[in-house]
């Protein structure tokens, strides 16, 4: 049963620490998503890559936020310096890109708090 | 940013009752999708709608895809404890780009 992969599942640092968020994509899909959620902004679109090609960063803050794919089996999230309004459950998800849409499978997240 | 409307935002229902929910934009979309999110999880797509006026199955849930392509409902019949979750509606546009609701919480009690 193939599934998207997050580490670290659970992550508190302090406020001004780097973090960075790993994702292993399903084996043979060519997107990849990462989101955060919220309470108050439920799922707000990060960033979208195709074939690894960054296709939509417009929802991150460009001054803290960055995210690669350095492989086909790895996406990170990178957010330096880190902030407590960061604290949030971040999601990656992957998926197939078809000519109707793009199917995305979601990985179990990290929740991370930033003190 | 853009969002949809869902409703109810959460539900509290006996084990065997039937439930229905729904989810509007004042935007037309191509594709509805429905997720669910257990907690401690990731959404887990339910059902896909891409035709205006679609009705599909998938067990006990059944979702439609409005005919305006503004709305889309999801009915699941029976229900059981596992049914407990949080549901999304997502849709997309031309973009492909997908827009979420900010769910409706379900709780059934035994």
């Amino acid at each position: 049963d193939a599934r998207v992969t997050q580490t670290p599942r659970d992550k508190v640092t302090e406020m001004g620490q780097e973090v960075t968020m790993r994702c292993q994509p399903i084996l043979g899909h060519n997107t990849v998503f990462w989101y955060r959620q919220t309470m108050m902004q439920g799922l707000e679109l990060l960033a979208y890559f195709r074939n690894r090609a960054p296709l939509d960063d417009s929802g991150m803050p460009k001054d803290r936020f960055s995210a690669e794919m350095p492989d086909a089996t790895l996406a990170t999230l990178k957010i330096q310096p880190s902030e407590p309004r960061d604290s949030a459950v971040y999601f990656c998800a992957s998926g197939l890109s078809t000519e109707i849409t793009d199917t995305q499978y979601f990985g179990p997240g990290t929740r991370l708090t930033v003190l | 940013g853009q969002q949809l409307n869902q409703s109810p935002q959460s539900m509290f229902i006996q084990e065997g009752e039937d439930v229905s929910m729904n989810c509007t934009s004042s935007s037309i979309f191509n594709t509805w999708l429905w997720y669910k999110q257990d907690p401690g999880e990731g959404p887990v797509l339910l059902i896909a709608l891409y035709k205006a006026g679609e009705l599909t199955s998938n067990g006990r849930l059944t979702a439609q895809f409005g005919i305006t392509r503004k709305d889309s409902f999801l009915n699941i019949s029976a229900s059981i404890p596992s049914d407990v979750g949080i549901y999304f509606c997502a849709c997309a546009g031309n973009n492909r780009k997908l827009i979420w609701g900010l769910g409706t919480s379900l709780a059934v009690n035994p």
